[in-house]
């Protein structure tokens, strides 16, 4: 299994302003993934980040507002952009393990963001 | 659309009590199914997977699911619950060749 840390583990920012929330791996891996979870909700897939390449974002994030780095095979940033009070969630990294074709991902600890 | 369904999104139980948590899942392809346990404050942990070897999983802590395509379910249980099992826990499919769909989640509430 993947060690990932994030940081930092939570923040309380105010409206307008921006956030980047950095997500380190112990091993080297191909796809990243930036998740969303609202509060008292699931988890929602906010983009897969391969390195050397833009990330690709889901339906109902655009870039603009969630920029995402890989700048190596170890490495990634999120950032929340003109943050607003609905930007309040946990945010996550994840990584693919395994040795099979359709691999458990693994969490980092998440990012709680709080915006006034 | 492919997803999963979790039923109740709160369950409670006594220590020591059998515990099971529902999960249905859609999908027109094999799926591969997974349960995920999020401590208060933490991020997601792996409970166990199914990817389509023996319809019996066994996972950590315990805890266990079988797959049962008749009734496309994939339910979670454990046979004695323990204090410490209090936690959100998620259900969660990859439908064919697509991404990770998880679902809404189950409070799981455990009482002396």
């Amino acid at each position: 299994s993947a060690v990932i840390s994030q940081k930092p583990s939570r923040d309380i920012c105010q409206r307008g302003t921006s956030l980047t929330i950095q997500c380190q791996v112990d091993s080297q891996v191909t796809m990243m993934f930036w998740y969303r979870q609202q509060p008292g909700q699931s988890l929602t897939l906010i983009a897969t980040a391969n390195q050397g390449s833009e990330a690709t974002y889901e339906s109902g994030f655009v870039i603009d507002k969630f920029p995402i780095s890989r700048p190596n095979l170890t490495f990634s940033t999120l950032t929340v952009s003109n943050m607003s009070p609905e930007d309040s969630s946990i945010y996550l990294c994840s990584v693919e393990g395994g040795t099979g074709h359709y691999n458990e991902q693994f969490f980092g600890p998440g990012t709680r963001l709080t915006v006034l | 659309a492919q997803s999963v369904t979790q039923l109740g999104s709160h369950v409670s139980v006594s220590e020591g009590a059998l515990v099971l948590l529902r999960c249905n899942y859609s999908s027109s392809v094999p799926p591969y199914l997974f349960w995920y346990v999020q401590y208060p404050n933490q991020g997601l942990q792996l409970l166990l997977k199914y990817t389509s070897a023996a319809t019996l999983v066994k996972g950590i802590n315990g805890f266990e699911a079988e797959f049962k395509k008749s009734e496309t379910s994939f339910h979670l249980t454990k046979p004695s619950a323990h204090m410490s099992d209090a936690a959100e826990y998620f259900c969660a499919v990859i439908p064919g060749f697509q991404k990770l769909v998880f679902g809404t989640g189950t409070r799981l509430l455990v009482s002396p």
